[in-house]
């Protein structure tokens, strides 16, 4: 079944203690993204790739970092997370054929820092 | 700066009759545009985009949505409402670059009564 999978789907940590957020990909696209999600503001992009080893900022890359050494994965780095950063995270992906294909989200890992 | 809007933060209707969530945009040249759903503890889903060509587009689930150039909308529709419609409903409008970023709205809550 083509899917992007994320994990943990849920997790409660403390200030400061370093995490990642895995995101994989079946489908062989190119393009992957992070998005976080907050009551008010819909979805902002965190990070980009456009391909493996390319990776760029979005709108709110601060205290994030990502990495794309495969293809199929883009794992969300927090170094020293801070409660500012809990919030719903969603990984996507699409195909780059055009750059007008809809976009493949997983289902979402809500995140609190305590 | 591209945006979009969409100025309900939720809509009720009753099931049955006919639901509309609306979506207008600000973008510099052709719109590519976008509607997705969330349901819940779920990642979200792609609805349809309008590209180009026909003012209509017809999506999964039942639902079509109207272009509207001189009005700047891209309103979401579906003739029938249904209980299981219930979700939340984001429009977006893709960044005229080459970084492939969909700039979201801040959702609305679409709630399908009895």
């Amino acid at each position: 079944e083509a899917q992007v999978t994320q994990n943990p789907r849920y997790l409660i940590t403390v200030t400061g203690k370093k995490l990642t957020v895995t995101c994989s990909q079946n489908m062989n696209h190119e393009y992957m993204s992070w998005y976080r999600q907050d009551p008010g503001l819909g979805l902002r992009q965190i990070y980009y790739s456009m391909n493996v080893e390319v990776t760029d900022k979005g709108d709110v890359p601060e205290g994030y970092k990502v990495s794309r050494k495969e293809k199929r994965n883009f794992p969300l780095i927090l170094e020293s997370p801070s409660p500012n950063q809990t919030s719903l995270y969603f990984c996507a992906s699409s195909p780059r054929t055009s750059g007008l294909n809809e976009q493949f989200f997983g289902p979402g890992t809500r995140l609190t820092v305590l | 700066a591209q945006s979009v809007a969409q100025p309900e933060d939720q809509v009720n209707v009753a099931e049955g009759n006919p639901l509309t969530v609306k979506c207008t945009y600000s973008v510099s040249g052709n719109p590519y545009l976008f509607w997705y759903v969330q349901y819940p503890n779920r990642g979200l889903q792609f609805l349809l985009k309008y590209i180009t060509g026909d003012n209509l587009v017809k999506g999964s689930y039942g639902f079509e949505a109207e272009f509207n150039k001189s009005q700047t909308s891209f309103h979401l529709k579906k003739p029938s409402a249904l209980v299981s419609d219930s979700a939340l409903y984001f429009c977006a409008v893709r960044r005229l670059d080459n970084t492939d970023k969909l700039i979201f709205g801040t959702g609305t809550r679409l709630q399908v009564f009895p």
